[in-house]
C-alpha cells in the first residue's frame, strides 16, 4: 500500500460532467503535486503546491482546478472535460519543494471521458 | 528546449545479469537526479537519488552514476531478478527550490527473463 492514497481509483464522466479527484497523504509533508499520464508515457507535472500555496501551474487548460485545503489534501476539479483528457492522474506529495526531496506517488485515478 | 532521453524503450536480459539503463539529457544542468519504478497501474516509486557533486551512489543491488560532462546517468542492478522487471524513469531537477519540478525521461521498460 502507499501512504499516499487517491480516490476514486476509477471515473468515467461525460464531457459536461462535474467530478473531482481526491489525494491525501499523512506524512507532515509540504510539497504536492499533480501529474497526469498517458500510456506508455512519463508522468507530465500539472500543479505544485507548497505550503498549502499554489507553486507552479504548467499552463493547464482552466477545466482542470487545482485546491488544496489543508496540508494533508490536494483535489483536482474537472469540469468540461475533452477525450484527450483521458489518462492517469497521480498525485505525489514530498517534504518540501525542491532541492532533489524524493516524492512519494498513488496509485493515480485513471480517467475516462466519453 | 530541455531534453531527457532514457537510451531505449524496453531492455531485455537474462536473469542473473547486470542491467544498464541510460538516461541523457540535453540543454538543462540538473542539480540533482533521481531514478524511480513504475510497475503497471501503479504509481512510480522513489529508488535513488544523485546530486551534481556526486559520481555514484549506491543502494544493495542498485548503483547509479552521474556525469555531468558527458550528461549522462547509468543505472545499473546487478544479479537481476524477475521481480525487477518494471519501467524504469529517470528524472531530473533544477536548483531553484521556488521554482523547482522534476521533469520525468521517457523510461524503459525492463524485462528479466528467467
Amino acid at each position: 500500500d502507499t501512504e499516499v492514497t487517491q480516490t476514486p481509483k476509477h471515473l468515467v464522466m461525460g464531457m459536461t460532467n462535474k467530478k473531482s479527484l481526491k489525494c491525501e497523504q499523512h506524512m507532515g509533508h509540504r510539497a504536492m503535486y499533480w501529474y497526469k499520464q498517458k500510456a506508455k508515457k512519463p508522468p507530465e507535472l500539472m500543479f505544485v503546491y507548497s505550503y498549502e500555496k499554489l507553486s507552479i501551474n504548467e499552463s493547464v487548460p482552466s477545466r482542470f482546478s487545482p485546491e488544496c485545503p489543508n496540508s494533508s489534501l490536494l483535489n483536482l476539479h474537472l469540469h468540461a472535460l475533452q477525450p484527450e483528457d483521458s489518462a492517469l492522474y497521480l498525485c505525489a506529495s514530498s517534504p518540501g519543494q525542491g532541492n532533489g526531496q524524493p516524492q512519494h506517488f498513488g496509485d493515480g485515478t485513471r480517467l475516462s471521458i466519453l | 528546449s530541455q531534453k531527457i532521453e532514457q537510451n531505449s524503450e524496453a531492455l531485455n536480459i537474462q536473469e542473473g545479469k547486470t542491467a544498464t539503463l541510460t538516461c541523457n539529457y540535453t540543454n538543462y544542468s540538473p542539480a540533482y537526479l533521481q531514478w524511480y519504478r513504475q510497475d503497471p497501474g501503479r504509481g512510480p516509486v522513489f529508488l535513488l537519488l544523485i546530486r551534481e557533486n556526486e559520481k555514484e551512489k549506491r543502494k544493495e543491488r542498485l548503483k547509479v552514476t552521474f556525469d555531468t560532462t558527458l550528461k549522462q546517468s547509468l543505472f545499473h542492478i546487478t544479479a537481476s531478478q524477475p521481480a525487477d522487471s518494471a519501467t524504469y524513469l529517470c528524472a531530473l531537477e533544477g536548483r531553484y527550490s521556488s521554482a523547482s519540478k522534476i521533469i520525468f525521461g521517457s523510461g524503459t521498460r525492463l524485462s528479466i527473463r528467467p
